[in-house]
């Protein structure tokens, strides 16, 4: 079984740039969720799909952050205007509806300058 | 807001010691804890979990236990291996209407456990 994937796996911009996450869930994974990992800290949820609906974008910084996922299967997150404390690893997992094993994908690693 | 937060930064154990991590959580609500094992470069790994409703659960080589008088939660790790080396988060959630919560969690700052061989 194909796991999540993610792309790129690293990216350098310069603060007030843009950039775009992309991640593949599991095959037939309904719930899919983005979280942003700061250096030595765990994963912080952004927001979480259920199929293609928000069911919580309520820790999202919605002033620079945006995320859809039109078919509800692949998703992109992105970040525009970029800033420096936005430099972190950003991780996309998804679940399997009513079950409770999050899968996790290697994660996008951002560096802002 | 609440967390879950660790006592120990940092574990350094012989290869084939018991590694004990801790974790303590704030959120008398949360109702499911799972602890992660995450590799350097890599996302987090689900190493096993735990419901309220049970205060201990064995996996191969693994045991959580959890205390919820004193919210509580550790992860054992019988006859620790260098592969074992990574750092160890635990994480909670509560549940929702429908189940759509599995995914959405708090999760704790880590523990770096180092296996020397």
């Amino acid at each position: 079984e194909a796991g999540v994937a993610q792309s790129p796996r690293y990216k350098i911009i310069e603060k007030r740039q843009s950039v775009a996450f992309w991640c593949n869930p599991i095959s037939g994974h309904a719930t899919l969720y983005w979280y942003q990992q700061i250096l030595g800290q765990g994963p912080k949820l952004l927001i979480q799909f259920q199929n293609n609906g928000v069911v919580d974008d309520s820790q999202l910084p919605k002033d620079r952050f945006s995320a859809e996922r039109l078919k509800g299967v692949d998703s992109t997150l992105k970040i525009q205007p970029a800033k420096l404390e936005d430099s972190a690893v950003y991780l996309c997992a998804s679940t399997a509806q009513y079950t409770g094993e999050l899968f996790f994908g290697e994660g996008s690693r951002l560096t802002v300058l | 807001g609440e967390s879950v937060g660790l006592h120990l930064p940092t574990l350094s154990v012989q290869e084939g010691d018991n590694s004990i991590i801790n974790c303590a959580y704030s959120n008398s609500a949360s109702d499911y804890f799972i602890w992660y094992k995450q590799e350097s470069g890599k996302g987090p790994q689900f190493i096993i979990d735990i419901r309220s409703n049970m205060d201990k659960r064995q996996g191969q080589r693994v045991t959580v236990l959890l205390n919820k008088t004193v919210k509580h939660l550790s992860l054992q790790i019988a006859a620790t291996q260098p592969g074992d080396s990574a750092v160890y988060f635990c994480a909670e959630s509560k549940s929702e209407l429908g189940g759509t919560s599995y995914g959405k969690l708090t999760f704790g700052q880590g523990t770096i456990l180092t296996v020397h061989p």
